[in-house]
């Protein structure tokens, strides 16, 4: 079965500073991988996916996250964030269905 | 720019209700999906629907159901609403089998 493990619930880090959230999964399949943002009172957004090719994925708002097979990772970065960034990130994963992680809130502090 | 509406942000409503939530989408878009949201649980999916009149079963369907009767509406119901349904309800669409596109979400408090 195919689960999705984020391994920070919240990660603090001031504005500029550059950030990593963290996502690791299980599955003995291919995979696609998915980073979506939430925004306080909003829905979702897709930030970024990784369906094949390149394993080094640009999203919007200058997020990226890199694919490593090995480790089964997809971790988020940023080199230098914003005020704006706070909102809790959720990291998905599908196979025939796409499951969600529990989500890790970053709050940027001035 | 693609808009998921969904018919209200914040419901109150008592043990036993038949509960409904009304999601539309302005992009044509085949698939559709409703997830539940909950603290420390992420996104479950409830159903999804990949065209008119057809639905599939998520990872948590039990006391909850669908109507997808034009491609633009995706209702979800709750036949009998209990508390443990309180949540956030979100519904999502998509050209793709996974969802992209959210709407901003239901609020429901079952009371």
């Amino acid at each position: 079965a195919q689960s999705v493990t984020q391994l920070d619930s919240q990660v603090p880090v001031f504005e500029e500073a550059p950030v990593e959230l963290r996502c690791n999964y299980s599955s003995s399949v291919s995979v696609y991988l998915f980073w979506y943002v939430q925004y306080p009172n909003q829905g979702l957004q897709l930030l970024l996916k990784y369906l094949s090719g390149s394993t080094l994925v640009k999203g919007i708002n200058g997020f990226e996250a890199e694919f490593n097979k090995s480790q089964t990772s997809f971790h988020l970065r940023k080199p230098s964030v914003h005020i704006s960034d706070t909102a809790e990130y959720f990291c998905a994963v599908r196979i025939n269905k796409l499951v969600f992680g529990a989500g890790t809130i970053l709050r940027v502090k001035s | 720019d693609v808009k998921v509406t969904q018919s209200s942000r914040y419901l109150v409503k008592r043990t036993g209700e038949k509960v409904f939530l009304e999601c539309v989408q302005d992009m044509d878009h085949e698939n559709m999906f409703w997830y539940r949201q909950d603290p420390g649980l992420g996104l479950r999916l409830i159903y999804f629907s990949y065209d008119v009149k057809m639905k599939e079963k998520g990872d948590i369907p039990e006391g909850y159901s669908v109507s997808r009767e034009k491609k633009e509406r995706f209702s979800l119901i709750l036949e009998s609403a209990s508390t443990n349904q309180t949540s956030m309800y979100l519904c999502a669409s998509s050209l793709a089998r996974y969802a992209a596109f959210f709407g901003q979400g239901t609020r429901l408090t079952v009371v």
